[in-house]
């Protein structure tokens, strides 16, 4: 069974360009997760998508946004990229039922901004 | 609002040997969810082991096993008979129960180096 996929593996973007990640879950997993990990400060939790809606918000500003498509892959969109955004962003899926608790995560897609 | 901490930004252990990694968390619920997950090189997180709040037995996984001290707000990992496959950046995260949120909350890293 295919695990968490991501893409692009790296990215690399100008600041004030937008970038746009892809996650594909779990075959059967309707939730998916976005992550930010910078240097040095762990993951940051960024969104929860399940069923196709928004279900809950980091504290991260609004050109970060991201959809989920009927078939539960989700797009992360970051506008206006700043080079702090430089970060790897880490995408996980689980079943709505069981949550967090049997989250698994992609590989990751390494986003860095000059 | 919760917090994780973890003290300890690298660690180091010799192969055989046994190496205990902290974690000291705060939150106001009763239950909950602690997990300790393992990033490579791969970067790919991988899950090590959970505990859930409400259970006082503390969870083991082959070698590697957790101190829940729950009134402590603590949770250590330990990892017996160290092997060159453990070396990785550990994180110690919460998890709230119920689901409300989804959303884990994850301390800022312990670098595990293993030494032949």
């Amino acid at each position: 069974e295919a695990g968490v996929t991501q893409s692009p593996t790296h990215l690399i973007k100008t600041r004030g360009q937008q970038a746009t990640l892809r996650c594909s879950p779990i075959s059967g997993h309707t939730s998916v997760y976005w992550y930010q990990q910078a240097l040095g400060l762990g993951l940051q939790f960024l969104l929860w998508y399940d069923e196709g809606e928004e279900r809950n918000r980091g504290n991260f500003p609004p050109r970060f946004s991201g959809r989920q498509f009927p078939n539960y892959s989700s797009e992360l969109n970051v506008n206006a990229l700043e080079l702090e955004d430089s970060a790897l962003y880490l995408c996980a899926s689980s079943l709505r039922q069981t949550s967090n608790t049997e989250a698994f995560f992609g590989q990751g897609t390494r986003l860095t901004v000059v | 609002a919760q917090t994780v901490t973890q003290s300890q930004p690298e660690m180091s252990v010799q192969e055989a040997e046994t190496v205990t990694l902290s974690c000291t968390y705060d939150t106001s619920e009763s239950d909950y969810y602690l997990f300790w997950y393992k990033q490579p090189p791969s970067r790919q997180m991988i899950l090590v082991i959970r505990q859930e709040a409400y259970k006082q037995q503390n969870a083991t996984e082959n070698r590697f096993s957790v101190n829940f001290q729950k009134a402590a707000k603590s949770f250590s990992l330990k990892i017996s008979d160290s092997q060159l496959g453990d070396a990785a950046m550990y994180f110690c995260a919460y998890g709230p129960y119920g689901g409300a949120t989804n959303k884990l909350i994850f301390g800022t890293g312990t670098l595990l180096a293993v030494q032949p």
